[in-house]
């Protein structure tokens, strides 16, 4: 069956850290990757997503995220985390290859502290 | 925000009585999902429609059902509700063509006593 790994669940960091959170799919056809954001309380919001062409994608608020195929994998990216990233973080895959079933990942809960 | 209607916002229901949850939208957008979020699982699928009158299984369909009997609304139907469908209900929408992402509702939180 299709599925969508998520590694981490928790996340702790500092402010001014760099963050790399990890995504990971199985599936054999062709994908359309999202990583969506939940910050309390409120419902998920897009970060990035990526559909084609280059495999490093930017998105809002300074995050990026890295298709490598080869590797089924999508992980999310930030260089530098803020307090107001502190939120649960979804990494989605869009299996094209029949009635475009969206699938997620379990989560990370990241938690940024001064 | 998309324009995404998910009714009732909050419920309270008592085991074994049914229950219908409703999504609503005016994007005129031809998917349309049904997840439950559970903490440690993340959002999972519980069914999803591709058209009018056209639904197919999510990951965690047992004790759900669906009818999309017109564009605009998506409704999942709790047969006979148990504790175990506590949770909160999202429902989201998506053209499903070009490079669209889907549109998220605010949430139904759904308490079974």
């Amino acid at each position: 069956a299709q599925s969508v790994s998520q590694h981490n669940h928790h996340v702790i960091l500092s402010e001014a850290a760099s963050l790399e959170l990890g995504c990971n799919y199985s599936y054999g056809g062709t994908v359309n990757l999202f990583w969506y954001v939940q910050y309390p309380g409120q419902h998920l919001q897009l970060l990035l997503k990526y559909f084609s062409g280059d495999p490093l994608v930017k998105g809002i608020k300074g995050f990026e995220a890295e298709f490598i195929k080869s590797k089924f994998s999508f992980n999310l990216r930030k260089p530098s985390v803020q307090g107001s990233d502190t939120a649960e973080y979804f990494c989605a895959v869009l299996l094209s290859g029949g009635y475009n079933m969206l699938i997620f990942g379990a989560g990370t809960r990241l938690a940024v502290h001064p | 925000d998309a324009g995404i209607t998910q009714s009732p916002r909050h419920k309270v229901t008592e085991t074994g009585t049914p229950v219908t949850l409703r999504c609503h939208q005016t994007e005129n957008h031809r998917y349309m999902y049904w997840y439950r979020q559970d903490p440690g699982h993340g959002l999972r699928l519980i069914h999803y429609s591709y058209g009018v009158k056209d639904t197919d299984k999510g990951e965690v369909s047992d004790g759900y059902s669906v009818s999309r009997s017109k564009t605009e609304d998506f409704l999942l139907t709790l047969e006979s509700a148990t504790s175990s469908q506590t949770s909160v209900y999202f429902c989201a929408i998506s053209t499903g063509t070009g490079d669209t992402e889907a549109f998220f509702g605010q949430g139904t939180r759904l308490t079974v006593v």
